[in-house]
């Protein structure tokens, strides 16, 4: 079956800790994202990469870091930086010819909990 | 830069009867693409429907529909013979004909009560 994984689930981080979060696709896309998602939010973009080796900012990077060394896997790590990193966090993957497929697929996301 | 307004943060409606989620944005953008995503208390986001801005048509599956009003800027959806499946909180999203990231209302929490 093709789709995008994420683990863990739930993470638990001290403060001061780095954490990194995994994300996983086999559906041959190009085009990776992470968001952040609060309470009575809706979601907002972390950083994104569009190709292997390269990756942009979105809109609230800062205390966050990626990389993307192949294009099936785009981790996320929440720095020590990160003021307030306690919050649910989804991976989404997507093509990026989006005249024929312009959505964007997800995760099942993963719940970060900063002790 | 593109927003996306979703004004009902909770909505509620009897099983079997239709509801609608309202949802307006704004842009400068001629060619765009519009859709509403349903997060069920799994919390997995799934694609409900999506409309490309150059078709007139309003987009269709099954229960689901959208009024599309490109020149009022209102992407509605509506919901028929609503299932207590229903139930979940909904996303408005816009997202450039060029790609990129995805823009999110702050979206609507569906109640479906038996």
């Amino acid at each position: 079956d093709g789709g995008i994984t994420q683990s863990p689930k739930y993470l638990f981080r001290k403060e001061g800790q780095n954490v990194t979060l995994s994300c996983e696709q086999n559906l041959n896309h190009d085009a990776m994202y992470w968001y952040r998602q609060d309470p009575g939010q809706g979601l907002r973009l972390i950083y994104y990469s569009q190709i292997v080796n390269d990756f942009q900012k979105g809109d609230i990077a800062e205390g966050y870091s990626v990389s993307r060394e192949k294009k099936e896997s785009f981790p996320l790590t929440v720095t020590s930086a990160q003021k307030n990193p306690t919050a649910f966090y989804l991976c989404a993957s997507s093509t990026v010819r989006t005249q024929t497929t312009p959505e964007q697929f997800f995760g099942p996301g993963t719940r970060l909990t900063v002790l | 830069a593109q927003t996306v307004t979703q004004s009902q943060p909770e909505m509620s409606v009897q099983e079997a009867e239709t509801v609608t989620l309202s949802c307006t944005y704004d842009t400068s953008e001629s060619d765009y693409y519009l859709f509403w995503y349903k997060q069920p208390p799994s919390r997995q986001m799934i694609l409900v429907i999506r409309q490309e801005a150059y078709k007139q048509q309003n987009a269709t599956e099954n229960r689901f529909s959208v009024n599309f009003q490109k020149a009022a800027k209102s992407f509605s959806l509506k919901i028929s013979d609503s299932q207590l499946g229903d139930a979940a909180m909904y996303f408005c999203a816009y997202r450039s004909h060029q790609g990129g990231k995805l823009i999110f209302g702050q979206g609507t929490e569906l109640s479906v009560k038996p």
